[in-house]
């Protein structure tokens, strides 16, 4: 099965932005992954789908500082003008069959 | 609008059962999976089952095969995970959430806590 591999932490200051990666084992290099956000003590919230051309689909509400992308077997996660409540884990999933995580990403806004 | 909401969770000792249910409303439950998902204090995302849109087939973690069941009732359109031999490692909140067919997982319900102790 996929392995999604993720960094632990990362960090930007407000009103910056910031760019998360999500790396696919190699022979699943050309899956499908989605994004979601977990904030403290909250439930996951799903923010966007990236497929493997790079287009890239956002969820019902989600803003439009919220973006992804792909090169080769990386998916990203570009967040635009950061706010306070960006302040999260962000997790990736791919879906091909039943649902593989990634270790998420604690994002800090500074 | 969408909604998934969990029960059933509690305090139970090593070895005990315990059994989940999620309660659906807002889509078409026949064309969508669901799943549950844990999640350990200060830990992350953990998939634990699948069950297909037509309760064909199921999947499960290599960490709770054949002590756990997930099942679905369209008539109530339920989810329900069916827990025995609950070890401490299995504490946890435990999320359900549902996928399109073909498509990555796009709501998730609040979450039960389930704690094993003794």
């Amino acid at each position: 099965q996929p392995v999604l591999t993720q960094s632990s932490s990362a960090s930007a200051s407000l009103g910056s932005s910031v760019k998360l990666t999500c790396t696919l084992s190699s022979e699943y290099s050309n899956y499908n992954i989605a994004w979601h956000q977990q904030q403290p003590g909250k439930a996951p919230r799903y923010l966007m789908k990236v497929e493997n051309i790079g287009l890239y689909k956002r969820g019902s509400g989600v803003p439009d500082r919220f973006s992804g992308s792909r090169s080769g077997a990386d998916r990203y996660l570009t967040i635009s003008n950061l706010q306070s409540e960006d302040e999260a884990d962000y997790y990736c999933e791919t879906w091909e069959s039943y649902a593989v995580f990634g270790g998420g990403t604690k994002l800090t806004v500074l | 609008q969408v909604q998934l909401v969990e029960s059933g969770g509690g305090v139970v000792q090593p070895g005990g059962s315990l059994r989940l249910s999620c309660t659906t409303s807002g889509f078409t439950f026949t064309t969508h999976a669901l799943h549950w998902v844990r999640q350990a204090p200060g830990k992350g995302l953990e998939w634990v089952a699948f069950i297909r849109h037509d309760g064909k087939n199921q999947w499960y973690a290599e960490s709770v095969r054949g002590r756990f069941t997930i099942s679905r009732d369209k008539a109530t359109q339920t989810l329900y995970l069916e827990m025995s031999s609950l070890r401490t490692e299995d504490t946890a909140i435990y999320y359900c959430a549902k996928k399109p067919v073909g498509g990555p997982t796009d709501y998730w319900g609040q979450g039960t806590l389930v704690s094993v102790s003794s």
